[in-house]
């Protein structure tokens, strides 16, 4: 099993760009999120789906859209990147289970210039 | 609101000796879940223990256990015979599920050094 997988690993956008960050689980794992890691702020819920067609809003979903075609895929959209939105990007899965460990991707660096 | 907090931004300690690192969380709900993350310089975050709120007796692997005192709302971690792979910035989270939705909060983290 590969895991979360994630892409890119890096990259640069300027203010205004979009971009979609892609994740992708092997393990059939229901739940998957998108969280965000900056300087002295641990890490920050951005969106989550507990299922294909499932999404809804984390702490921080401003700027960002979701969607949840295949219990394997949830890629993250930024609309229109913004130097607010440098950070590094997280995502996790799951089983749908209270409780259940979450398995991390290997993040995404994204910084908007 | 759920927080959770831990208080010292960082720590170090010898290789081989033991070192404890505090969390404390707020919640009003009776049934929880509670994680300690590692994160690597490759940025990877690792889990490291979890523990059932439900379940009174402290949870162990290997080298690494807790102390959760449910009354206190504290979950520190004990690292015993540090090993130099074990530096790193560890993450204290907790998971409530309530009314439908749920969340996993955490921490802003302890990076803690092992010198050799």
């Amino acid at each position: 099993n590969a895991g979360v997988t994630q892409t890119p690993k890096f990259q640069v956008l300027k203010t205004g760009q979009s971009m979609t960050l892609q994740c992708a689980q092997d393990m059939n794992h229901e739940y998957m999120s998108w969280y965000r890691q900056d300087p002295g702020m641990g890490l920050r819920l951005i969106h989550y789906s507990v299922g294909a067609g499932i999404t809804d809003q984390g702490e921080v979903p401003n700027g960002y859209n979701v969607s949840r075609s295949t219990t394997e895929d949830f890629p993250l959209r930024l609309l229109s990147a913004a130097p607010s939105q440098t950070s590094v990007y997280f995502c996790a899965s799951r089983p749908v289970r209270d409780g259940e460990t979450q398995y991390f991707g290997p993040g995404t660096r994204l910084l908007v210039l | 609101a759920q927080t959770v907090t831990q208080s010292q931004p960082e720590m170090s300690v010898q290789e081989a000796e033991t070192v404890t690192l505090s969390c404390t969380y707020d919640t009003s709900e009776s049934n929880y879940y509670l994680f300690w993350y590692k994160q690597p310089p490759s940025r990877q975050m690792i889990l490291v223990i979890r523990q059932e709120a439900y379940k009174q007796q402290n949870a162990t692997e290997n080298r690494f256990s807790v102390n959760f005192q449910k009354a206190a709302k504290s979950f520190s971690l004990k690292i015993s015979d540090s090993q130099l792979g074990d530096t790193a910035m560890y993450f204290c989270a907790c998971y409530i599920s309530q009314g439908g939705s749920e969340k996993l909060v955490f921490g802003k983290g302890t990076k803690l050094t092992v010198n050799p």
